[in-house]
């Protein structure tokens, strides 16, 4: 069964660096979404992209956050200078459709960010 | 705002049921889903509801939605120690016009003793 691929499974940076978090979506899906879950905290919404951009975002979203689609297989998350409140696990994920519960979010295994 | 909220632990014994409950704020939600999460993997989709169904059956899972209290469970029929995991209850919020943006529970983390 084809699956989101994320990496890496873990990354280690200091606090102020800029880091690139990978996902490969499957292949047919048109629509992206990153979330994050800080520990003992809840899943949280980041942001959708479709068609190149972004469909919507979150608060947390800001200015020192983005996404790209760089070629036909990969999309990113950038944290341009990483604060000690993004440790966290990062989760992508890939849909289909953007609003049909029989072509539902799949998600990758995560990527758990430390910051020091 | 949108709210998802659930129990956050239950233990049961390996070969009875378990019943996950979730409660959630959004009426205009228009699907429910069931997220899995084994420890070090990523949220595997268990099953989902259309907030037009009171229920769905899918082999050893039942969705019971009452959308008049806004309460979903989610019964495991026969759990087995495979069965041990978080579970995520989430909405889908489609009335912020976005696409499918999901809101999700804290999680249950379901342990299943011999």
């Amino acid at each position: 069964e084809p699956e989101v691929t994320q990496t890496p499974s873990h990354q280690v940076t200091q606090m102020g660096q800029e880091v690139i978090l990978r996902c490969v979506p499957i292949s047919n899906h048109l629509y992206f979404y990153w979330y994050r879950q800080i520990l003992g905290q809840k899943v949280e919404f980041l942001v959708s992209f479709y068609n190149n951009e972004i469909s919507e975002k979150s608060e947390i979203f800001d200015d020192q956050f983005s996404v790209e689609r760089p070629d036909g297989s990969n999309f990113t998350l950038k944290i341009r200078s990483t604060k000690l409140e993004d440790s966290a696990m990062y989760f992508c994920a890939s849909s289909e459709s953007p609003n049909r519960g029989d072509q539902p979010q799949h998600f990758g295994d995560g990527t758990r960010l430390s910051i020091l | 705002g949108e709210d998802v909220e659930q129990s956050l632990f239950l233990s049961v014994r390996e070969g009875d049921s378990s019943v996950i409950n979730c409660t959630y704020t959004d009426s205009s939600s228009t699907y429910l889903y069931w997220y899995k999460q084994e420890p070090g993997a990523g949220l595997q989709l268990l099953t989902y509801i259309f907030s037009n169904m009171d229920m769905k059956q899918d082999q050893r899972l039942t969705v019971l939605l009452n959308k008049k209290d806004k309460h979903l469970s989610l019964r495991i029929a026969d759990t087995q120690t495979g069965d041990s995991a978080i579970y995520f209850c989430a909405e889908s919020a489609a009335k912020s016009g976005g696409y499918n943006k999901l809101i999700f529970g804290a999680g249950t983390r379901l342990a299943v003793h011999p």
